[in-house]
């Protein structure tokens, strides 16, 4: 079945880093690829995302790229701020995998961040 | 437009008791989820709906029913509460088709 694997961390950083969370995946065909943020004590947002290959997600400073022949989707950020601290998930919805046309999201485990002043 | 909404915030059972977690959505979505998130483990599919009247069961649905009578309603129910459902879950929407899914702020469940 279709997979995400990225960084546990936890990643601690000093404001003003670069930053980058590493996810790859196994999907059947084609999948929407995610990136979601959960800061402490509340649900996920959807930071970006894409929908095939070659696409650039980028919100708030943040980018990943959806890269086909490596099958990542690495999340990066040039210079990190403290309110940036939270727990990253990335995930893919696959409409090729027979699980009810992609609408079931496959997530990872997860990458909390933190970064220091 | 308030998005995804749940209720309770936050509930302690003792085990052996039940309990309704709800969730409503007011983005007309007709593919609604339950997850649970454990430490360690990102979040899981306890069940799932395609619309009024269609459910079925995600990753973990064991100890868990749900119901689907309105677009808006997907209630989680818990019959007899263990100490291993002790989690924080999570209702999420999306239109039909696929797309990004909303999340609710969350509920977080202490079993004793």
């Amino acid at each position: 079945g279709d997979s995400v694997t990225q960084m546990e961390g936890p990643v601690t950083l000093s404001e003003e880093a670069f930053l980058t969370i590493n996810c790859t995946y196994t999907a059947t065909g084609y999948p929407s690829l995610f990136w979601y943020v959960q800061y402490p004590g509340e649900g996920l947002q959807l930071l970006l995302k894409a929908t095939k290959a070659d696409d650039k997600g980028s919100n708030k400073g943040f980018e990943a790229t959806y890269r086909k022949e490596t099958t990542s989707f690495h999340l990066e950020k040039g210079s990190v701020q403290v309110s940036d601290s939270a727990v990253y998930f990335c995930a893919l919805s696959d409409p090729w995998s027979g699980d009810n046309y992609g609408q079931n999201f496959v997530f990872g485990p997860g990458t909390r961040l933190s970064v220091l002043p | 437009n308030a998005g995804v909404t749940q209720t309770p915030k936050f509930q302690v059972l003792k085990t052996g008791q039940s309990m309704t977690l709800q969730c409503a959505q007011d983005m007309n979505h007709e593919y609604m989820s339950w997850y649970r998130q454990d430490p360690g483990m990102g979040l899981r599919l306890i069940h799932y709906s395609v619309g009024a009247g269609i459910t079925d069961q995600g990753e973990v649905p064991n100890g868990y029913n749900v119901s689907r009578s309105t677009t808006e309603d997907f209630p989680l129910r818990l019959l007899s509460a263990a100490p291993s459902q002790t989690s924080v879950y999570f209702c999420a929407s999306t239109r039909t088709g696929g797309g990004t899914q909303y999340f609710g702020p969350g509920t977080r469940l202490l079993v004793l």
